[in-house]
């Protein structure tokens, strides 16, 4: 059973787009992270979010980027105006708090931007 | 910022073989986890390992975090073994997980 679930699993989308990703966690948990990794490359962080606030982002998170948590337990990552560069697997992540913060993925969600 | 250099960067096996990865880090971690990414992209976890030793069916990690290096040890690998395997690790002053350039295996029937 995942531990998160991701929708869309594949989202084609145009340069300029505005896109939305998002991240259904199986149980209630507080701490939710996204990452991406570009083709071919390493794993990236984003952000972390914490009892519905950005708690640490990194340099890639920019102004094209936001996370928010709407209805409580759904968790977005939206890329406002998508660039060909953000073409990339996203990965939501969560925190296991209670086995020592190891963290575990979702299945991803491939963005390709044309 | 940290430094986590993976190696080999590839490696090809023939089914049966052994093999050890090895993850070097250059600061002070109090995470360390192992993942396997399988063909369909999905990052599997392995281990959560910030010190000692750990065993998993053919699996088995180590991670000496006082000299900074972790090992991944498989046996008797099967070609469903291929994939990239990463390391990550986190430091005190942060929750987020820093990723190695990984290990790209290729295990042959």
């Amino acid at each position: 059973e995942p531990e998160v679930t991701q929708t869309p699993s594949h989202q084609v989308t145009q340069m300029g787009q505005e896109v939305i990703l998002r991240c259904v966690p199986i149980s209630n948990h507080l701490y939710f992270y996204w990452y991406r990794q570009i083709l071919g490359q390493k794993v990236e962080f984003l952000v972390s979010f914490y009892n519905n606030e950005i708690s640490e982002k990194s340099e890639i998170f920019d102004d094209q980027f936001s996370v928010e948590r709407p209805d409580g337990s759904n968790f977005t990552l939206k890329i406002r105006s998508t660039k060909l560069e953000d073409s990339a697997m996203y990965f939501c992540a969560r925190l296991d708090s209670a086995g020592g913060n190891e963290q575990f993925f979702g299945p991803g969600t491939r963005l390709t931007v044309l | 910022g940290i430094q986590v250099e993976q190696s080999p960067p590839d490696l090809i096996l023939q089914e049966g073989a052994n093999s050890t990865l090895r993850c070097n880090f250059s600061d002070s971690v109090n995470n360390l986890q192992w993942f396997h990414q399988n063909p369909w992209g999905q990052l599997i976890n392995l281990f959560y390992i910030p010190s000692g030793t750990k065993q998993n069916g053919r699996l088995s990690a180590t991670t000496v975090a006082t000299e900074r290096y972790s090992l991944l040890y498989i046996s008797s690998s099967q070609t469903t073994d291929s994939g990239v395997y990463f390391c990550a690790v986190r430091m005190d002053s942060s929750y987020k997980l820093i990723f190695g350039s990984g290990t790209r295996l290729l295990v042959r029937p």
